[in-house]
């Protein structure tokens, strides 16, 4: 069975330094691919970065990237220079079943992070 | 980039009433449309899978009966809340794949509260 775990329930940063959520998976599927979405308040979902599996390098998506150690099924996600407007909901997310048609997304339990100024 | 919308974006609606939540991918095809529940607080909860044209594929623990997932077409996926009870008050929130597996989108999410 796939699994997410996010262990960090919240983090309280000050404004401009790095932060990292930690995100840690189980799967027995070869090929998968690991993403990290944002929530705000209103809600909506926004994506952020995706890892696939078999990628060679960390992602890297402006001031997100994601740490990979695929040994230690970590996906642990960096934001650099931290600013206010990153407070919000973070979600670590798995696509489960491979490059199926019938592949899904599954979340974590999410990390609520606060920027202080 | 692509985008999803939901309408309503809030409901409220009394108990033992139906209630009707539209999820359009507006400038894509969307052959699998997903349908999350959140509850305060939580993360999202996969409920069902939509395919076009045929019936959805409904996570364990989720009753068929009372949340009827339709996609009719395309770019349309619906999720009706059959004689709702205000356990059933959630935020409610689809996601569409518009081609490859690595490419879904979400939609806004729509707050129901059943009274």
């Amino acid at each position: 069975a796939q699994k997410i775990t996010q262990t960090q329930p919240g983090m309280f940063v000050q404004e401009k330094e790095a932060v990292t959520l930690d995100c840690t998976y189980d799967t027995s599927d070869p090929s998968y691919g690991l993403f990290w979405y944002k929530q705000p308040s209103s809600g909506e979902m926004i994506f952020l970065i995706y890892q696939g599996s078999y990628d060679q390098q960390n992602a890297t998506e402006g001031r997100y990237s994601l740490n990979f150690q695929k040994a230690r099924k970590s996906a642990n996600l960096v934001i650099s220079a931290s600013q206010l407007g990153d407070s919000a909901m973070y979600f670590c997310a798995m696509r489960a079943s491979g490059y199926s048609s019938a592949s899904k997304i599954i979340f974590g339990s999410g990390t609520r992070l606060s920027i202080r100024p | 980039g692509a985008v999803v919308s939901q309408h309503p974006s809030r409901v409220i609606c009394k108990s033992g009433t139906s209630v009707k939540i539209e999820c359009r991918s507006l400038d894509f095809q969307a052959t699998t449309m997903f349908w999350y529940r959140q509850f305060p607080k939580q993360s999202l909860m996969l409920m069902a899978t939509s395919n076009e044209g045929s019936k959805a594929t409904y996570e364990q623990g989720v009753e068929k009966d009372k949340f009827l997932i339709n996609h009719a077409s395309l770019t349309l996926s619906t999720l009706t809340v059959t004689s709702a009870h205000p356990e059933d008050s959630s935020f409610y929130i689809c996601s569409a794949r518009a081609g490859t597996v690595y490419e879904q989108y979400f939609g806004p999410g729509t707050r129901l509260t059943v009274t």
